[in-house]
């Protein structure tokens, strides 16, 4: 089993429906949860940072970590087709200067 | 914000040569630079920590010798690809961690795109 699960995609939704995105994990050390939006052949840009469990919003977005079942959600309101991009979650066991483990990105198509 | 400028962008080699990418922190200083490799509808790999000044910590199945990673300065990480074949052909992206701010966030480079005929 990997240790960070992602559907792949793609996801194809009309412009302004309501995205869910999710990443499950084994790993139940992971403390630092992000997600990332990369478009294609550009790197990755940090979306949001959660820390533990809870909901975080920012704007039309939103993530949800629960450790519990160790899942998490990004939420994507009146999507936009400049949203469309892959969209990878992360995340990491402690503070220290350690890398991130990635999901493998779900290709998120937003239809005019 | 934190800008990561990656250079180059695109490069395409000759096998047997080796390639050299650089990867810079614009407007903060980086103690902590991560390399990372991503394959075509792949997950982003770590293939090595950067510290600067001193020894870069390779993931395993990563060859140190293959993959050269040299940290000198706060502001620049490079990663030299040594006698690249076609297999070593992926998009290399390189990320950075404002040693002033939270350090879980990490900021990412454009990335650079290797292709080895």
């Amino acid at each position: 089993q990997k240790e960070v699960e992602q559907d792949p995609g793609p996801l194809s939704v009309p412009e302004g429906a309501i995205v869910s995105l999710n990443c499950t994990y084994s790993n139940s050390a992971f403390q630092y949860f992000m997600w990332y939006r990369q478009y294609s052949r550009k790197g990755p840009e940090l979306l949001m940072y959660t820390y533990s469990s809870g909901n975080k919003e920012d704007g039309r977005f939103t993530a949800q970590v629960d450790k519990s079942s160790k899942y998490i959600s990004l939420f994507i309101r009146d999507s936009q087709p400049s949203d469309s991009a892959t969209y990878l979650c992360a995340m990491k066991t402690g503070g220290g200067a350690d890398g991130l483990t990635f999901g493998k990105g779900t290709h998120l198509i937003i239809q005019p | 914000g934190a800008v990561v400028s990656q250079h180059p962008s695109r490069v395409i080699c000759k096998s047997g040569t080796s390639v050299k990418i650089e990867c810079r922190s614009l407007d903060f200083q980086a103690t902590t630079m991560f390399w990372y490799r991503q394959f075509p509808k792949k997950s982003l790999m770590l293939m090595a920590t950067s510290n600067e000044g001193s020894k870069a910590t390779y993931e395993q199945g990563v060859e140190k010798d293959k993959f050269l990673i040299n940290h000198a300065s706060l502001t620049l990480s490079t990663l030299t690809v040594t006698s690249a074949h076609p297999e070593d052909s992926s998009f290399y992206i390189c990320s950075a961690r404002d040693r002033t701010v939270g350090a879980n966030v990490l900021t990412f480079g454009a990335g650079s795109r290797l292709t080895v005929l």
